[in-house]
């Protein structure tokens, strides 16, 4: 059973696009989050959820939201994608007081 | 602006051999501490975390924690071929109930090879 999936695995679209990437996790966390790794591997944290709530929303372009209809899912949305856009997204979640854990990312390709 | 700092490597090590990774960070404040390994076009994987100044030890790999000197390190006794990947240092403000936001080094590629 996979703990933390993202869907999808990779997505490859055109530049001014809308795109959605989705969240789910089974190990009952109370907090989600989304990160952005760049072609350097530097992983930076992009907003968080605990409880439906958004608790972290750091220096992000407004293209992007965040939405958790539940718990246990965490979306992300990206209006009018630029190549800057290009990055692998990581999907996380950790229950109160434990460590994060990660989804398998989503590989997003602009061209 | 809170960073967390690696060397980027490569480090090389022969197998058998013990790794020694290292990390510091600017904030004062950290309470938590973690260690993440990454495997070419995988997701990072949680080695190790500590909140203690001291050691923390689990198999092969061992946690070193200076608050004083804002300073962590993992140690890998016996490296594998198998432990070669990127392996990510985090750093989170939060202690207590929730660990929240983290802060990632730029990662220490390690090579270990036969």
């Amino acid at each position: 059973d996979t703990a933390v999936s993202q869907t999808p695995k990779y997505l490859v679209t055109q530049m001014g696009n809308d795109k959605s990437i989705k969240c789910e996790q089974n190990l009952g966390h109370d907090t989600m989050y989304w990160y952005k790794q760049d072609s350097k591997k530097f992983l930076k944290i992009m907003f968080s959820y605990n409880n439906k709530e958004l608790i972290i929303n750091e220096t992000v372009p407004n293209r992007f939201s965040p939405k958790s209809p539940d718990k246990a899912h965490l979306n992300l949305h990206i209006n009018s994608l630029e190549l800057g856009d290009s990055a692998v997204y990581f999907c996380a979640s950790s229950a109160q007081g434990r460590p994060q854990h990660f989804g398998d990312g989503t590989r997003l390709s602009i061209l | 602006q809170k960073e967390v700092e690696q060397n980027s490597g490569p480090l090389s090590v022969p197998e058998g051999a013990i790794a020694s990774l290292n990390c510091t960070y600017s904030d004062r404040g950290s309470q938590s501490f973690f260690w993440y390994r990454q495997y070419s076009g995988k997701s990072p994987e949680l080695i190790m975390f500590i909140y203690s100044n001291g050691d923390k030890e689990d198999g092969r790999f061992t946690a070193q924690l200076n608050k004083a000197s804002q300073y962590v390190s993992l140690l890998i006794r016996d490296s594998q071929p198998s432990d070669s990947a990127t392996y990510l240092c985090a750093v989170s403000e939060s202690g207590g109930t929730s660990y929240g936001k983290l802060t990632f080094g730029q990662g220490t590629i390690l090579t270990v090879h036969p």
